[in-house]
């Protein structure tokens, strides 16, 4: 079954610095998301890219979609201290399914 | 802004026993969703849910497991008999589509721990 996976790095990072992480996925999609989740709470919706395009911008937040590397990343700009939290990725398939396929996540702390 | 809640944000419970956890979705919404998260581990997706009926279930979504709509605002997501592994982070989410890429809201969770 397909699933979004992220590299399985742990981030530490200085305030003001960018952070990038990456997620790949196993067959075709119909859109790809970004969640954060700070420790132990809920998921946060960050950012949603349809199969179709390949950049999109909100904020501080810029996420890249290679459907043909099956792979997306996600640049945090000018981090801060609360931009500390776990970050996933998730697609949902092409087809009318609407389960959402989550990745492991990536931890990044923002060392103020 | 509208946001999904979730009750009760902790629940501790004995193996075997029955647990209702409660959902209040997006108003406007017409799709919801159970998650889960065992510590650690990946969110997984249980169950959708649209138009009063399952729409997709997963293979961890067996018999034990039932969702239901019972008024105009509320989602629980009862699991009939506990197990210690049933123990995780169980989200709610609602989405206004299911199509179109239409975004999926979550809840903060509930915490469930059986022993």
């Amino acid at each position: 079954s397909q699933q979004g996976e992220e590299d399985p790095q742990a981030l530490s990072i200085q305030e003001g610095e960018n952070a990038t992480m990456n997620c790949s996925y196993k067959t075709s999609i119909n859109n790809l998301q970004w969640y954060r989740q700070n420790s132990g709470r809920g998921l946060v919706h960050l950012i949603l890219i349809r199969s179709n395009e390949r950049e999109k911008h909100s904020g501080r937040l810029r996420v890249t979609l290679d459907t043909s590397k099956k792979s997306s990343s996600l640049l945090i700009t000018a981090s801060r201290a609360a931009d500390t939290a776990s970050y996933f990725c998730a697609t949902d398939l092409p087809y009318g399914n609407n389960r959402l396929a989550f990745g492991k996540g990536n931890q990044v702390v923002v060392i103020p | 802004e509208p946001e999904v809640t979730q009750t009760p944000s902790h629940q501790v419970t004995q193996m075997g026993q029955e647990v209702i956890l409660h959902c209040v979705p997006i108003s406007n919404h017409l799709y919801f969703y159970w998650y889960r998260q065992i510590l650690g581990q990946k969110v997984e997706f249980l169950v959708s849910f649209y138009n009063n009926e399952i729409s997709e279930k997963s293979e961890i979504f067996d018999d034990q497991f039932s969702v239901e709509r019972p008024d105009g605002s509320n989602f629980t997501l009862k699991i009939r008999s506990t197990k210690l592994e049933d123990s995780a982070m169980y989200f709610c989410a609602s989405s206004s589509d299911a199509a179109g890429g239409k975004t999926q809201y979550f809840g903060p969770g509930t915490r469930l721990l059986v022993l």
